[in-house]
């Protein structure tokens, strides 16, 4: 089983709130992402990194943010949350130097915002 | 943001009975088509990684078929099992994109009644 974890694995808040979604990982890998999908749809990528200090943005558009500071952790802020950002957020990684890469999935937190 | 689909949607199969479903992505620029098994409440798993047309994989009673010709690739499960309910998702990889992002499609959900 991969290693990479998520928390909260559930969160509820109130609008116009800031949130940090967690993700961390512990095989070492450079490559890391987020995603965020909707029930029935598909995963789209919104953030993703190659390294520390290395973050783009994926082919959703997303209000929140991500940092690298360290290899194993790549955090996702949400400055001021709103309802439309409920959602299912994944965090996932693979290695740099295979590019027919699996990725790792983490279990995901699920975000609702009142 | 490239067109990965999957049908049909959704399916029920009774215990013991084999089903079959797809992953249509474009038959151009292609590099890899990636299968993941997602259970409720856990991490998705990868099942194949396939890069060859004609490529088959198996790994237990699961199989996956693929066809980069006509931009296909089709999931097997023989004799069912209850433990095999899951969502099914496919996720393209495409030669145009150096950095080997994932296209996935919205997922096939099994459910194994017994």
């Amino acid at each position: 089983e991969a290693d990479i974890y998520q928390t909260p694995r559930y969160l509820v808040i109130g609008t116009g709130k800031k949130i940090t979604l967690e993700c961390s990982q512990t095989m070492g890998h450079d490559k890391m992402y987020w995603y965020q999908q909707d029930p029935g749809m598909e995963l789209h990528l919104i953030h993703y990194s190659y390294g520390v200090n290395s973050t783009e943005k994926g082919d959703l558009s997303s209000e929140s943010t991500v940092s690298r500071i360290r290899t194993e952790h790549f955090p996702l802020t949400l400055e001021s949350a709103r309802p439309s950002h409920t959602s299912q957020y994944l965090c996932a990684s693979s290695e740099l130097r295979v590019r027919q890469e699996t990725q790792y999935f983490g279990p995901g937190t699920r975000l609702l915002v009142l | 943001i490239l067109n990965v689909e999957q049908s049909p949607q959704s399916l029920h199969v009774q215990e013991g009975d084999s089903t079959n479903f797809t992953c249509s992505f474009p038959s151009s620029n292609f590099y890899a088509l990636h299968w993941y098994r997602w259970e409720t409440a856990k991490s998705p798993e990868a099942l194949f990684v396939m890069t060859l047309n004609g490529d088959e994989k198996k790994k237990g009673r699961i199989s996956a078929t693929l066809n980069t010709k006509e931009g296909y690739s089709y999931l097997y499960i023989k004799g069912s099992q209850p433990e095999d309910s899951a969502t099914y998702l496919c996720a393209f990889q495409s030669t145009a994109d150096s950095w080997g992002k994932l296209q996935f499609g919205a997922g096939t959900q099994v459910v194994v009644t017994p």
